[in-house]
């Protein structure tokens, strides 16, 4: 059974940047896509990017293109997604997941503030 | 605006049956598996249905997928309280790239 633990709750000023951390305490890590959402307050899902972390390939959303990067470390089983220059509407609870057939495995989420 | 539409709410009584539709394209739907994610407040979404009609362990059989053209369909039979939420369609869109999903279809079991 896999386990993916994020690290915890964030408030980043507007324009600073934050770093989220996805960690898979089980199961197979690096042959399926890590794949980021977020999810602002009352709204629904959205998608950030995904990488594969045996290559390394990662895959952006075009929104978020020049704002986001994804990475992976394989020897921690650790995936991170870091989200640069900061406003107000990237508040939001933010998940990652593995995409095997489907988003089978969900991280419990991190909260992050953008907030003057 | 979502790319994937859902109707924003469905209701039902307990142990009655519905159904959640998932509108999309050629280049999602119509090209691509599709999941269902089933979200309460405050937990993260789970997995209810993948490639379009396969359920995951432990997922019961009153819960079922379907997939015909551009659109999918969430099918929900003996309707129990624990079943309200939110429910979300998802898929790979093969022209943007990315992965896409529907705006959100709320729950509620009368």
């Amino acid at each position: 059974q896999v386990q993916l633990v994020q690290s915890g709750p964030e408030v980043r000023q507007p324009g600073s940047s934050v770093n989220v951390s996805c960690k898979a305490s089980r199961g197979t890590f690096n042959s399926y896509t890590i794949t980021w959402v977020r999810q602002a307050p009352g709204q629904g899902l959205e998608w950030l990017g995904g990488i594969l972390p045996v290559f390394g390939t990662t895959n952006y959303a075009q929104k978020f293109q020049d704002r986001v990067t994804i990475t992976a470390d394989e020897s921690t089983r650790t995936a991170y997604m870091e989200l640069r220059n900061l406003r107000s509407d990237d508040t939001a609870v933010y998940y990652c997941a593995r995409d095997r057939a489907g988003l089978d495995y969900w991280g419990q989420g991190t909260l992050v503030i953008v907030s003057s | 605006q979502s790319v994937l539409t859902q109707p924003p709410s469905v209701s039902a009584a307990p142990g009655q049956k519905v159904t959640i539709s998932c509108s999309g394209s050629g280049s999602n739907i119509g090209k691509n598996d599709v999941s269902w994610y089933h979200q309460l407040p405050g937990t993260p979404p789970k997995l209810l249905i993948y490639e379009n009609h396969k359920g995951p362990s432990g997922i019961p059989d009153r819960i079922s997928g379907s997939k015909s053209g551009t659109s999918a369909t969430l099918g929900i039979t003996g309707l129990q309280t624990g079943d309200e939420g939110d429910y979300y369609c998802g898929t790979w869109d093969s022209n943007l790239s990315a992965w896409v999903f529907g705006g959100g279809t709320t729950l509620t079991v009368l």
